[in-house]
């Protein structure tokens, strides 16, 4: 059973830089897949941020593309994200999840969540 | 403000249908595959529905999905008080080069 969970810091400072790691059990993320972020602000949707190939390659929303970068370390089996410049706005639970292709096999195991608050 | 339009809210009476429709364009909707995520309060999204009208193990034949043009459907039928949750439509929009979802739908059950 394919399994992913978020870990990281709950309380980030404005101007900062949140970072979050994916740590996935029962699949090798160097297999195959996209590895993906989602956030959901409180009370509010869902918003994607960025995938990562099991290649090492990766896209981006490009409204948040300029702050965001992706990362895969295979020996421990997760991957990570890292958000520049964090404002109020960036508050929400931050989810990981696993997708086949840009729209195909999209989401079929998520982290359940973790929230990080932007706050001095 | 997200370019698939979902209605904010359906509702119905247990065993009865509800369907959610999700309006999109030819950028996402009419050139790429649809899912649906099933949102239950304080837990992760699940996948109800992938590549339009797939149903990932486990998921009952009560859900389904279809597309028409630039619109698709999630149908629930027989519902029931655990079906009250926030459903999210997502596909990729290849205008914007990015996956996007609906603002999601609240389903009361009467």
């Amino acid at each position: 059973q394919v399994q992913l969970q978020e870990s990281g810091p709950g309380l980030v400072k404005p101007s900062e830089t949140l970072s979050l790691t994916c740590a996935v059990s029962g699949y090798s993320i160097s297999s195959a897949y996209y590895w993906g972020w989602i956030r959901q602000p409180p009370g509010k949707g869902l918003e994607w941020i960025g995938s990562i190939y099991h290649s090492g390659s990766s896209i981006y929303n490009p409204s948040l593309k300029s702050r965001v970068t992706l990362s895969l370390d295979t020996s421990k089996n997760h991957f990570s994200l890292s958000l520049s410049s964090v404002t109020a706005a960036d508050t929400a639970v931050y989810y990981c999840a696993r997708h086949l292709g840009y729209s195909s096999g999209w989401g079929d195991y998520w982290g359940q969540g973790t929230l990080v608050t932007v706050s001095s | 403000q997200s370019v698939l339009t979902q209605p904010p809210s359906v509702s119905a009476a247990p065993g009865q249908k509800v369907t959610i429709s999700c309006s999109g364009s030819s950028s996402n909707i009419e050139d790429n595959y649809v899912s649906w995520y099933q949102q239950l309060p304080g837990t992760a999204p699940k996948l109800l529905i992938y590549d339009n009208n797939k149903r990932p193990s486990g998921i009952p034949d009560r859900f389904s999905g279809s597309n028409s043009g630039t619109s698709a459907t999630l149908g629930i039928t027989g519902l029931q008080t655990g079906d009250e949750a926030d459903y999210y439509c997502g596909t990729w929009d290849s205008s914007l080069s990015a996956y996007v979802f609906g603002a999601g739908t609240k389903v009361t059950v009467l």
